[in-house]
């Protein structure tokens, strides 16, 4: 049972260009979280996502970033025009149903803007 | 703007010592108390879950939850340079649906 899986693990964009990462939940998870993380510091989080519907993006800055949980496929987590301040570790983890369960998190995908 | 607060750290213990973590929270209406350790560059890994009031044990570790202090610990009993990570604290929002991360506290265990 594959766990949850994150792509690219590194990805390296100059400003202004767009960033996507990809985020494939455990089998049988319906619940995705994306957390940030920048050096030296906790994790943020930003967005919660199941099939198709945004529950809870109260952690998301309000322009250049944006999520989504299709029917069929990854999760994303896109982020336009990046600047340098978006370098940082991004995670996503899945649980089985709420935060209230435990979440399982992926590899991390690193992402550095020069 | 609901907030954990750990000590940053580094707490050094020496190797076979019981290491003490804490952590307070200011959502009194949490009721899910979880802590994770973070090797350097890897993700989150959980490694304790606590619900209720008092001790929870789980081979070395044990979680302790007091939520009218609003104050969880991990205890790492005989610990190895093996436990030298960064601990997190995470709890759950009364109303909502997310995990609250602390910011964590790097354990440095010497051998």
């Amino acid at each position: 049972n594959a766990g949850v899986m994150q792509n690219p693990r590194h990805l390296v964009r100059r400003r202004g260009q767009e960033a996507r990462l990809r985020c494939s939940p455990m089998k049988g998870h319906s619940h995705v979280y994306w957390y940030r993380q920048l050096p030296e510091e906790g994790l943020k989080f930003m967005v919660y996502l199941q099939k198709e519907n945004i529950i809870d993006e109260s952690g998301m800055p309000k322009e250049r970033f944006s999520a989504e949980f299709p029917k069929e496929g990854p999760s994303i987590l896109r982020i336009q025009q990046v600047v340098r301040g978006d370098s940082a570790a991004y995670f996503c983890a899945s649980s089985p149903r709420t935060a209230n369960e435990k979440l399982f998190f992926g590899s991390g995908t690193q992402l550095s803007v020069l | 703007q609901k907030e954990v607060e750990q000590n940053s750290g580094p707490l050094s213990v020496p190797e076979g010592a019981i290491a003490s973590l804490n952590c307070t929270y200011s959502d009194r209406g949490s009721q899910s108390f979880f802590w994770y350790r973070q090797y350097s560059g890897k993700s989150p890994e959980l490694i304790m879950s606590i619900y209720s009031n008092g001790d929870k044990e789980d081979g070395r570790f044990t979680a302790q939850l007091n939520k009218a202090s609003q104050y969880v610990s991990l205890l790492i009993r005989d610990s190895q340079p093996s436990d030298s990570a960064t601990y997190l604290c995470a709890v759950t929002e009364e109303y909502g649906n997310k995990l609250v991360f602390g910011a964590g506290t790097i354990l440095r265990v010497k051998s």
